[in-house]
């Protein structure tokens, strides 16, 4: 079965710096995809990035990369130039993608504080 | 705004009862999933439902069961309530168009559910 670790239960930095998020995952299969959802205190899960396996590059969206590295199953998320509304609690996934189940295995999560 | 909607926002029942869950999905997304987030579990997924057939299945015990109707809306059906079943139950949606590939799961605000 799929397991996904995030091994940092709370995280903190300073608003205009920068923080990575960790996130390792276990798979045996070779096509997957793996997301970074922020759940912010209103509950709401909000789509922070995406990325798929087949692809070497590392995604990016405005302030948040990841890291992805598939040899070491290993993906990290960095948001540059924090600021306060990033403040939230932040789930890794792993994705399916096999014979139309795309069921999403979570993380514990890692609360992300922003200091000012 | 992610465009799916739950209702209601809010449960409270006693133990024993039974409760539905509503889900509207994005326009023109034809997968439903359901997510029971708790203190003690995490995130865990229980049900897809994908055109109006059940596609996955997840930790879904046997008092919970689901459908997806022909105008493409999910509901959640939870029977026999058990102080443990308080949690927070989101849906997802997800795939516009023909056969996804782990599209990319967009969730609605939730519905919390008290049990007393």
């Amino acid at each position: 079965a799929q397991t996904v670790t995030q091994s940092q239960p709370e995280m903190s930095v300073q608003e205009a710096e920068t923080v990575t998020l960790s996130c390792t995952y276990d798979t045996s299969e070779s096509d997957y995809y793996l997301f970074w959802y922020k759940q912010p205190p209103s509950r709401q899960m909000i789509l922070v990035i995406r990325q798929e396996a087949y692809k070497q590059q590392n995604a990016t969206e405005n302030r948040f990369s990841v890291n992805f590295q598939k040899a070491a199953k290993s993906f990290s998320l960095k948001i540059s130039d924090s600021q306060l509304g990033d403040a939230a609690m932040y789930f890794c996934a792993w994705g399916e993608s096999r014979g139309g189940s795309e069921k999403l295995v979570f993380g514990k999560g890692t609360k992300l504080t922003v200091n000012p | 705004d992610s465009g799916v909607t739950q209702t209601p926002k809010h449960l409270i029942t006693a133990t024993g009862q039974r409760v539905t869950l509503r889900c509207s999905p994005r326009s023109g997304d034809l997968s439903v999933y359901w997510y029971q987030q708790s203190l003690d579990q995490g995130l865990q997924f229980l049900i897809q439902y994908y055109n109006g057939e059940e596609r996955a299945k997840g930790n879904i015990l046997e008092r919970f069961s689901a459908q997806q109707f022909p105008d493409l809306h999910s509901e959640l059906n939870l029977s026999s309530l058990e102080l443990g079943d308080s949690a927070l139950y989101f849906c997802a949606s997800s795939g516009r168009g023909a056969p996804p590939r782990s599209d990319t799961q967009y969730f609605g605000p939730g519905t919390r559910l008290t049990v007393l």
